[in-house]
């Protein structure tokens, strides 16, 4: 079946240091979101990317879709300790337009 | 407008019981996901239902878990005779028709003694 892997898995940095989470899909996808979920809480939708080599942007955060839409990556900016939690990328295939995969996630810690 | 609610938000059972959680969907949304999440891993899906209606139910297990959208109320998902691997926490999804993003809940986090 799909899998989809996310790496790191872990990753501490400065605030105000640059961070990027990747995401790999083993097939094509027709769409990938991105959820963030801050410790104890739950997942946040917060984007979706559909295009081939779709590059988004919500402040400090950029989010780009793969020319052959089977990677993603999301890189956040001058981290702040707002940041903190874990990333999630999730993907569909094109035989379903429900089904979501998730990645394990990364989680980012901020050191103030 | 009340985003998806979910309760209990933390349950504790011993072995052999039964598990209910209950998810609300979001004003107008008339579908329902089920996900799981094990500690320090992603979400694994479930379960979709629509009204009445389960539309897949690939992810759950064989045995002991079952899910219901009925037309009146909150989706439910029963697992009997829990065990220990069945701790986790459990995510309610909805949907409006037409739309692809998934509006999460805050989760009943499950604990088995």
């Amino acid at each position: 079946g799909q899998q989809v892997m996310q790496i790191p898995q872990y990753q501490h940095v400065q605030e105000g240091e640059d961070f990027t989470t990747y995401c790999n899909s083993s097939t094509t996808l027709s769409n990938i979101q991105w959820y963030k979920q801050r410790p104890g809480g739950h997942p946040v939708f917060l984007i979706q990317l559909v295009k081939s080599g779709e590059v988004k942007k919500q402040k400090r955060l950029t989010f780009q879709f793969g020319e052959a839409k089977k990677n993603s990556s999301l890189h956040i900016t001058a981290t702040q300790t707002t940041d903190v939690g874990t990333y999630f990328c999730a993907g569909r295939s094109g035989g379903s337009n429900y089904k979501l995969t998730f990645g394990k996630g990364t989680l980012l810690t901020v050191n103030p | 407008n009340a985003g998806v609610m979910q309760n209990p938000r933390h349950l504790v059972r011993r072995r052999g019981q039964e598990a209910r959680l209950r998810c609300s969907p979001m004003k107008g949304h008339s579908h329902v996901y089920w996900y799981r999440q094990l500690p320090e891993e992603g979400l694994k899906f479930m379960v979709y239902l629509q009204k009445e209606n389960i539309i897949d139910e690939s992810g759950m297990p064989k045995e002991r878990f079952s899910a219901e959208f009925p037309k009146e109320g909150p989706s439910i998902l029963r697992i009997q005779q829990v065990v220990r691997g069945d701790s986790a926490a459990y995510f309610c999804a909805s949907s409006p028709i037409g739309q692809e993003t998934q509006y999460f809940g805050p989760g009943t986090r499950l604990l088995v003694l």
